[in-house]
């Protein structure tokens, strides 16, 4: 059966920690790895990693896919409030499915 | 640019009524999913469309159906409704050959 883990599940941290959150896969036929941001609505994209591209960075955020390992991490450096989400990690096989973890719920206080 | 466009937002249903879904995209994408979205469990796959005229079940199919008869639309059907049904429902897109998934604005149901 395909799944996805992510953890922790929840994390509390203080303004301007960094934070890694953690994904892990079983997944036939994998294709792509992906990171969403997810605040009160629909659930904004961030990173899409592959075989090809396993390191994305956009500002303080980044994301390593480990095919060896299969997992992936994303960090998020000098956290400020306007991060806390739930961050959803997203794994795409070659028949189009995309399974998606529990998600991880960051809280960033001032 | 409108994206990916659900209706209805909210809806209340009383246990056994059924009711449709609507998902429409402007993107031309070949592909179209529906999740479901419960407290604490991510989102699980309710049935997709690699084009029109096809579908799929994913991991959560019972108690829905799906139709796929233009590229742009993609409506998920309950029929007879559960309390379990409750949930917020998300309609995504995405393009043929890669990319990541568009998400429209969600569809929360409430079945009593």
């Amino acid at each position: 059966e395909d799944k996805v883990v992510q953890s922790p599940l929840s994390l509390v941290v203080h303004e301007g920690d960094t934070v890694t959150l953690n994904c892990s896969y079983e997944v036939t036929n994998f294709r792509s790895l992906l990171w969403y941001k997810q605040e009160k609505k629909a659930p904004t994209f961030l990173f899409m990693l592959t075989s090809s591209g396993i390191e994305k960075k956009s500002g303080r955020l980044s994301s390593i896919l480990d095919k060896k390992e299969l997992s992936s991490i994303l960090n998020i450096t000098a956290t400020q409030t306007g991060d806390s989400a739930i961050y959803l990690c997203a794994v795409g096989n070659t028949g189009n499915q995309f399974y998606f973890g529990t998600g991880t719920s960051l809280t960033v206080i001032p | 640019n409108a994206g990916v466009t659900q209706t209805p937002k909210f809806r209340i249903l009383k246990i056994g009524q059924s009711m449709t879904l609507q998902c429409t995209q402007d993107m031309n994408h070949n592909y179209m999913y529906w999740y479901r979205q419960d407290p604490g469990m991510g989102l699980k796959l309710i049935y997709y469309s690699v084009g029109a005229g096809i579908t799929d079940k994913g991991e959560v199919p019972n108690g829905y159906n799906v139709s796929r008869s233009t590229t742009e639309d993609f409506p998920l059907r309950l029929e007879l409704a559960a309390p379990s049904q409750t949930s917020v429902y998300f309609c995504a897109s995405r393009v043929a050959g890669g990319g990541e998934l568009f998400f429209g604005e969600g569809s929360r149901l409430t079945v009593l």
